[in-house]
């Protein structure tokens, strides 16, 4: 198995909900990516996860907060957001200096 | 810090010509680079990769990227594109010498091919 899951494909949430965004790999790998992809941009790094433990944060605002409850899943808490935080969500994972492999994304929409 | 230059946002090219899209990266530790592919409303696909050894790495769908330390660069090509190769690719650098890295991106190249 070397794919990543992402639920759900597409979420529509207002600025005052909370909702969660699932990301799911089971090929071993102890790391765990999230990513923000703007419209005709590239990705951007949001958190790193590396053994359950969150290794990078790229000063990301607090109403988006990850978890990682064991080594296959990676949850992205949000809360309060605003229309502007409205892109594709990618998941990814890694296992050491390998290459990252990358989930299918929830397109998120803030109104 | 590492930087990755995609100096072509658009490429248009006719169906079976060749390509060649261009990545130039900056680093003052050693890389590994890969190519992604991005088709509409999808993530990101891993072309092929650079680690170490031959400079001439073959990946899927018959692509193909030469890396060239000395101009650091890390180009793209295909000899005969096909209407499913129109897609975003991006070119990526990380860190060599460490675990769980994050990637760092170009801007992405449109590949448009022209039946």
């Amino acid at each position: 198995d070397t794919e990543v899951t992402q639920t759900p494909k597409h979420l529509v949430m207002g600025m005052t909900n909370k909702k969660s965004l699932k990301c799911e790999q089971h090929m071993g790998h102890r790391a765990m990516y999230w990513y923000k992809q703007k419209a005709k941009k590239p990705p951007e790094l949001m958190f790193v996860y590396s053994y359950e433990k969150l290794s990078i944060n790229e000063s990301v605002p607090s109403r988006f907060s990850p978890e990682c409850p064991n080594s296959s899943l990676l949850n992205l808490h949000l809360h309060a957001l605003q229309p502007e935080d409205s892109a594709l969500y990618l998941c990814a994972s890694s296992q050491g200096r390998n290459e990252q492999f990358f989930g299918p994304g929830t397109r998120l929409t803030v109104l | 810090a590492q930087s990755v230059t995609q100096l072509d946002s658009q490429v248009p090219v006719f169906e079976e010509a060749p390509v060649e899209l261009r990545c130039n990266y900056s680093s003052s530790v050693s890389v590994y680079l890969f190519w992604y592919v991005q088709y509409p409303n999808q993530g990101l696909q891993l072309l092929l990769k650079y680690l170490s050894g031959s400079t001439l790495v073959k990946g899927i769908n018959g692509f193909e990227a030469e890396f060239n330390k000395s101009q650091t660069s890390f180009h793209l090509r295909k000899p005969s594109v096909h209407i499913s190769d129109t897609a975003e690719y991006f070119c990526a650098v990380r860190r060599s010498n460490f675990g769980n890295e994050k990637l760092t991106f170009g801007t992405g190249t449109r590949l448009t091919i022209i039946p």
